[in-house]
């Protein structure tokens, strides 16, 4: 158990809606850092979030937006859910803003 | 530049053996190159990681090779048993960065 924690850990969903996926950081951990799984993408970086205050964008949708709250925790918004958005969506927390980061259970959104 | 490219994809060993996974990547600038283990229906956990200042680095039964000039480093399984059978995937990041460059992983099958 890495000690980062997601949820939902499973989501269906139809085309065209919103979801919200919810990941509380390692306790001490003050960065947040989202990641997608596909088969055909790999692994791949969405956003990074320290202490409240977005620090590194990656490949994510103008579709989908994040927050990081005061008590550290972070959602990931996707709207307007296309089918190629089903994927294993992760969050992965770390002390400072680089280093070693622990991967949470990730939550498998289907988008039908 | 951002790519790290593994191989093989897939990998079958039998117990005991000594599966070798590749990773190689063309960004200079990367300095911190971790591994991490992935089972079904989990996250991803780091495995061990390494630094370009050494050539090799051991923890129990898993070794990184390092190879600088060649900008290509390995991951070896000693004694391998059919519990490590599982997904990995190697990683490169820049010191202080906040993203991870993920590999597009290896799925190691250890028959017992």
């Amino acid at each position: 158990d890495s000690g980062v924690t997601q949820t939902p850990k499973h989501l269906i969903t139809a085309t065209g809606q919103r979801v919200t996926l919810r990941c509380s950081p390692r306790s001490g951990d003050l960065s947040v850092y989202w990641y997608q799984q596909s088969l055909d993408q790999g692994l791949q970086f969405l956003i990074q979030y320290y202490n409240g205050e977005e620090r590194a964008k990656g490949n994510i949708l103008e579709r989908f937006s994040a927050q990081q709250f005061p008590d550290l925790h972070s959602e990931l918004n996707l709207s307007s859910l296309e089918l190629g958005d089903s994927a294993l969506y992760f969050c992965a927390s770390s002390v400072g803003q680089g280093g070693t980061q622990y991967f949470g259970p990730g939550t498998r959104l289907l988008v039908l | 530049q951002q790519q790290v490219k593994q191989s093989p994809q897939s990998l079958i060993v039998q117990k005991g053996g000594i599966p070798i996974i590749n990773c190689a990547y063309e960004n200079t600038a990367f300095d911190y190159f971790p591994w991490y283990q992935q089972f079904p229906g989990k996250g991803p956990a780091l495995l061990i990681a390494i630094r370009p200042d050494v050539s090799e680095k051991k923890e129990g039964r898993f070794t990184i090779s390092f190879n600088k000039s060649a900008k290509q480093f390995s991951l070896h399984i000693m004694d391998s048993q059919p519990g490590d059978s599982a997904t990995y995937f190697c990683a490169a990041s820049k010191e202080g960065a906040q993203k991870l460059v993920f590999g597009q992983g290896t799925r190691l099958t250890i028959n017992p």
